[in-house]
């Protein structure tokens, strides 16, 4: 079975610093999508940025950037130039690249980010 | 519409009643699934359907939970007889389909408290 691995439960930057959030998941599959959500108070989960995984490389989103390690299995998430808004839950999340039974999407428990002015 | 639209917002209910969460998702949308959020965690999967079929109910947790599609659209998902363990934030995605290339785009959630 599939699972996500997020092993910071709380992590805290300066505003306009970078942070780098982390991320580990199992899967036999070579075929996948890997996904950062942003979860704020408003408890909507905003997609932050998707990696495929046949691309070697990193997908990247204005401040937003990934490490992707295929064969460690990492997946993690840095946030450049930090801003108050960025503040929230982030949720990485994993998606088998077929439809069935393994087509939904797979999170972590989450690692709440706070930015300090 | 313009994005998943869930209601109610919030709901308080005592144990043993009935429960309905209804989802609106994005128009031409013809995946849609639920998740189910306990406070502290991340997104638990439901079910999720294609168009108007569970394409997968793996993850309703007892015979208490179901949900339903009946026209490809809307989807409202029924809890029976509430358990204070049922407290949680119920997520509904939508999809342009199940394929993993597709971003899946979420509602706000319908909270529902158990007392």
């Amino acid at each position: 079975a599939q699972t996500v691995t997020q092993s910071q439960p709380e992590m805290s930057v300066q505003e306009a610093e970078t942070v780098t959030l982390s991320c580990t998941y199992d899967t036999s599959e070579s075929d996948y999508y890997l996904f950062w959500y942003k979860q704020p108070p408003s408890r909507q989960m905003i997609l932050v940025i998707r990696q495929e995984a046949y691309k070697q490389q990193n997908a990247t989103e204005n401040r937003f950037s990934v490490n992707f390690q295929k064969a460690a299995k990492s997946f993690s998430l840095k946030i450049s130039d930090s801003q108050l808004g960025d503040a929230a839950m982030y949720f990485c999340a994993y998606r088998w690249n077929y439809g069935g039974s393994q087509g939904n999407l797979i999170f972590g428990k989450g690692t709440k980010l706070s930015v300090k002015p | 519409g313009a994005g998943v639209s869930q209601t109610p917002s919030n709901k308080v209910t005592e144990k043993g009643k009935y429960v309905e969460l209804r989802c609106d998702p994005i128009s031409g949308h013809t995946a849609l699934y639920w998740y189910r959020q306990s406070l502290g965690q991340g997104p638990e999967f439901l079910i999720y359907f294609q168009g108007t079929g569970a394409a997968d109910d793996s993850g309703l947790p007892n015979d208490r939970f179901f949900a339903v599609r009946p026209e490809g659209s809307v989807s409202t998902l029924k809890i029976q007889r509430t358990e204070r363990g049922d407290s949680a934030v119920y997520l509904c995605a939508s999809s342009l389909a199940l394929s993993g290339a597709n971003v899946l785009t979420f509602g706000a959630g319908s909270r529902l408290t158990v007392l």
